[in-house]
């Protein structure tokens, strides 16, 4: 069973802060790496993708991935109140092309 | 662009009944997957379908779960029948098929089990 793991949190931090989420995964063969956003009673929300070993920006958003720890993470600059949510780690692996889901950390930004 | 439609999108039933979930992807995207999520936890992988092609079903309860896409385009997801424990969100996601693409996901539907 190809697993992905998160800490569940609650992650709180101060508005303005950096948010630091991270996520591991099993499955060495993995390809394709994703973080979404969930808002309570929302579905899931894609906000990055990353493929290749390092960092991604976008806008406030970092991802960075290191295949060799089968690691992922992702790094969110100036947290605002609005960012407060669960994020999701998922992963694509090699074969089929299934898309595995982390239990997510759900991050509290305090104003 | 049409995003993922799902429906209904909240369902409330009775034990032992059956229910129905409808999905229909974006255009072009030959790759289908559904997800049950409870409350708290993140979404566990029901079934994936490549065009009509089921790759992967490894999870589905197939007891009381079954699956359809027959024209690889809208699929069905149907429990039959219900247990308490099936209460849950069913996603629904899709994605080009290609192995670098992202799957966007609907709305869902918030299924009551009573």
């Amino acid at each position: 069973q190809k697993e992905v793991e998160q800490n569940s949190g609650p992650l709180s931090v101060p508005e303005g802060a950096i948010a630091s989420l991270n996520c591991t995964y099993s499955d060495r063969g993995s390809q394709s790496f994703f973080w979404y956003r969930q808002y309570s009673g929302k579905s899931p929300e894609l906000i990055m993708s990353i493929y290749s070993n390092g960092d991604k920006e976008d806008g406030r958003f970092t991802a960075q991935l290191n295949k060799a720890s089968q690691y992922v993470s992702l790094l969110i600059r100036d947290s605002q109140p609005s960012d407060s949510a669960t994020y999701l780690c998922a992963v694509k692996g090699n074969a089929g092309n299934m898309l595995t889901f982390g239990g997510g950390t759900r991050l509290m930004v305090k104003p | 662009e049409a995003g993922v439609a799902q429906s209904p999108r909240y369902k409330i039933i009775e034990k032992r009944q059956s229910v129905a979930f409808w999905c229909n992807p974006i255009s072009g995207h030959a790759t289908l997957y559904w997800y049950q999520q409870i409350l708290g936890q993140g979404p566990k992988l029901l079934i994936q379908f490549q065009n009509n092609g089921v790759v992967d079903d490894s999870q589905l309860p197939k007891d009381r779960f079954s699956a359809e896409r027959l024209k690889g385009v809208d699929s069905t997801l149907k429990i039959q029948p219900a247990k308490l424990e099936d209460s849950a969100v069913y996603l629904c996601a899709s994605s080009l098929p290609l192995g670098l693409t992202e799957a966007f996901f609907g709305q869902g539907t918030r299924l009551t089990v009573v």
